[in-house]
């Protein structure tokens, strides 16, 4: 059964903190996506990756970076937290030959920044 | 910049009628396109997708796409809802750089 895990269902964190949310896939995929979702704005992309050690801005990169050392795992991180970016983050995968949109999704992480 | 347009927030069908989603998309070169769903309390799931050929795509729950180049749309179509079909539905848009998009989702209210 295809898997993509997320680290945390809910996570709350204060103003500055840097913050690390972690994504693995079991399916071996090239594709890896972060997105967020909040209500009225559908799903928004903030990063993906084709490769190990490869990324691409999406379309709201500000205040995120990420990291994909082995081709399982993709991680995002907020370099310092803020409030505006409490939202629910989703991890997606999927296999190249999909034309690179998202295949299977992550149960999602709920993050609070207060 | 590729965009997509889901012009209904909500979409109220009685069970057992058709239903329409409706997505409007705007993107350079050829579009690829999908549908995605979301229940309540679960993971968001893939339901169809649109690369080429037909233009007519099926996929999965029944669900199926018609795709129509000379209106740039890409609608969600069922011949008979469930109530079970109750749900938010995104459809989305690949650019040839593979950034993906997403419209803001409509939520499909099946009543029995």
């Amino acid at each position: 059964d295809v898997k993509v895990t997320q680290s945390s269902r809910y996570l709350v964190k204060r103003t500055g903190e840097k913050v690390f949310l972690e994504c693995v896939q079991d399916m071996d995929h090239e594709n890896m996506f972060w997105y967020r979702q909040d209500p009225g704005l559908g799903l928004r992309l903030i990063y993906f990756s084709y490769d190990v050690k490869m990324k691409e801005k999406g379309d709201i990169p500000e205040g995120y970076s990420v990291s994909r050392e082995k081709k399982e795992r993709f991680s995002l991180i907020l370099e310092s937290a803020s409030t505006n970016q409490t939202s629910m983050y989703l991890c997606a995968s999927s296999p190249p030959n999909l034309a690179g949109g998202p295949r299977y999704f992550g149960p999602g992480t709920r993050l609070t920044v207060t | 910049a590729q965009s997509v347009a889901q012009p209904e927030d909500q979409v109220n069908v009685a069970e057992g009628n058709p239903l329409t989603v409706k997505c409007t998309y705007s993107v350079s070169g050829n579009p690829y396109l999908f549908w995605y769903v979301q229940y309540p309390n679960r993971g968001l799931q893939f339901l169809l997708k649109y690369i080429t050929g037909d233009n007519l795509v099926k996929g999965s729950y029944g669900f199926e796409a018609e795709f129509n180049k000379s209106q740039t749309s890409f609608h969600l179509k069922k011949p008979s809802a469930l109530v079970s079909d109750s749900a938010l539905y995104f459809c989305a848009v690949r650019d040839r750089t593979g950034k993906s998009t997403f419209g803001d989702g409509t939520t499909l209210t099946v009543k029995p």
